[in-house]
């Protein structure tokens, strides 16, 4: 069974640091996908990787992906109010197309 | 242009009531899941559906819950003799090849 470990769950920082999520996940895969959610609402698509050392960055966020470690990392650059939300990763295993999703890092940045 | 739709977007229901929750996908997306988000189980894949194929139902917790796509477009889950435990967010994604696209969700609580 793939299971899907974030962390930390909770993060609380402030505006203009730095810090990184770190997504592990249990099972062969090279896809891994990151997306956002603000309280009440949907999700919302952040990164998509698709193969072993795929790299995509968007303003504040750059997303990475090590197949090998099993391991996906979101780095926030320069944090400010407006990327407060619940952060999540998720992974479709080789078998099968459905996504299993982290627990999700909930971010607080202060001011 | 339009993204995925869903309907009703608040439902609350009586213990043992039948429910259905429909979606509607993004025009020419092939794929489409089911997940559910709550508090304590976060978010689960229920059922996915490819083209013609026949869905794969792994996910669904229970012979209570159904769903169907009719036409590769519109589906349906359906959840019969409604519990308390299935109280929770239903979200519908579609999708053309790899990245899933989520609709706003479906509140359902079941008194």
């Amino acid at each position: 069974e793939l299971k899907v470990e974030q962390n930390p769950l909770f993060l609380s920082m402030q505006e203009g640091k730095n810090y990184t999520i770190y997504c592990n996940y249990s099972t062969t895969s090279d896809r891994l996908y990151w997306y956002r959610q603000d309280p009440g609402k949907s999700l919302e698509s952040l990164f998509v990787l698709l193969s072993n050392g795929a790299v995509k960055q968007e303003g504040r966020l750059m997303a990475s992906l090590d197949t090998k470690a099993r391991l996906s990392t979101l780095h926030i650059t320069a944090a400010v109010h407006d990327l407060s939300a619940t952060y999540f990763c998720a992974v479709e295993p080789g078998s099968a197309r459905q996504l299993t999703f982290g627990s999700g890092t909930q971010l607080t940045v202060l001011p | 242009g339009a993204g995925v739709s869903q309907s009703p977007s608040n439902k609350v229901t009586e213990k043992g009531k039948d429910v259905e929750l429909r979606c509607d996908p993004i025009s020419g997306h092939t794929a489409l899941y089911w997940y559910r988000q709550s508090l304590g189980q976060g978010l689960e894949f229920l059922i996915y559906f490819q083209g013609n194929s026949a869905p794969d139902k792994s996910g669904l917790p229970s012979d209570r819950f159904s769903a169907e796509r009719t036409g590769g477009s519109v589906s349906t889950l359906t959840i019969q003799r409604t519990q308390q435990e299935d109280s929770a967010v239903y979200l519908c994604a579609s999708s053309p090849h790899n990245e899933q696209f989520f609709g706003p969700g479906t509140r359902l609580t079941v008194l």
